[in-house]
């Protein structure tokens, strides 16, 4: 069936240090939503793309989304602590389902 | 505006009892969506309504689980009778609907964490 899969799983950084996640569907997506988790709450939407090689910009974080649109990527630039969470992307497939990743969980290290 | 509302937020029961939880959606949102997450693995799709109708139950792993939307506007999730692989956080989330990109965000509720012993 459909995947999406992303890696890396965890990710320990020193505050300061930048971080990437990296989002692979096994079909290609209509659009790619990112969310957030801290620990213990609930996701809460970061960001969506839409277009194929699109890239956006929230502050220290960049997304985007791959040409084939079959792939994404968050970036942080030089963490911080209050960037610690669960970092999901979800994406929605031509039959209208949307499909979480997995996540990957960020430790930052002050 | 008020967000997605789940309730209870934590629920406690033993093997064999039934559990209720019930998502309010946001006010206007026709979709409306039930995940879960079991210890601290994927957000597992379950189930999406339109409205009130089920447009994908295709996540709901068996027949212990019913889910309800009468009326369209808030639902309720049935486990009846509850096992231990049950246990894990259950979310809702609920987005506008429509052709375009921006009505299609969901947005989640806090969860009901479901602890099954």
């Amino acid at each position: 069936g459909q995947q999406v899969m992303q890696i890396p799983q965890y990710q320990h950084v020193q505050e300061g240090e930048d971080f990437t996640t990296y989002c692979n569907s096994s079909t290609t997506l209509s659009n790619i939503q990112w969310y957030k988790q801290r620990p213990g709450g609930h996701p809460v939407f970061l960001i969506q793309l839409v277009k194929s090689g699109e890239v956006k910009k929230q502050k220290r974080l960049t997304f985007q989304f791959g040409e084939a649109k079959k792939n994404s990527s968050l970036h942080i630039t030089a963490t911080q602590t209050t960037d610690v969470g669960t970092y999901f992307c979800a994406g929605k497939t031509s039959y209208d389902k949307v499909i979480f990743g997995p996540g990957t969980s960020l430790s930052v290290i002050p | 505006e008020a967000g997605v509302t789940q309730f209870p937020s934590h629920s406690v029961i033993e093997k064999g009892q039934t559990v209720t939880l019930r998502c309010d959606p946001i006010s206007g949102h026709d979709n409306l969506y039930w995940y879960r997450r079991v210890m601290g693995k994927e957000i597992k799709f379950l189930l999406h309504f339109v409205k009130e109708s089920k447009q994908d139950e295709s996540g709901m792993p068996n027949n212990r689980f019913l889910a309800e939307r009468t009326g369209g506007t808030y639902s309720t999730l049935k486990v009846q009778p509850a096992e231990l692989e049950d246990s894990g956080v259950y979310f809702c989330a609920s987005s506008q609907g429509g052709t375009r990109a921006a009505k299609n965000i969901q947005y989640f509720g806090a969860g009901t964490r479901l602890s099954v012993l």
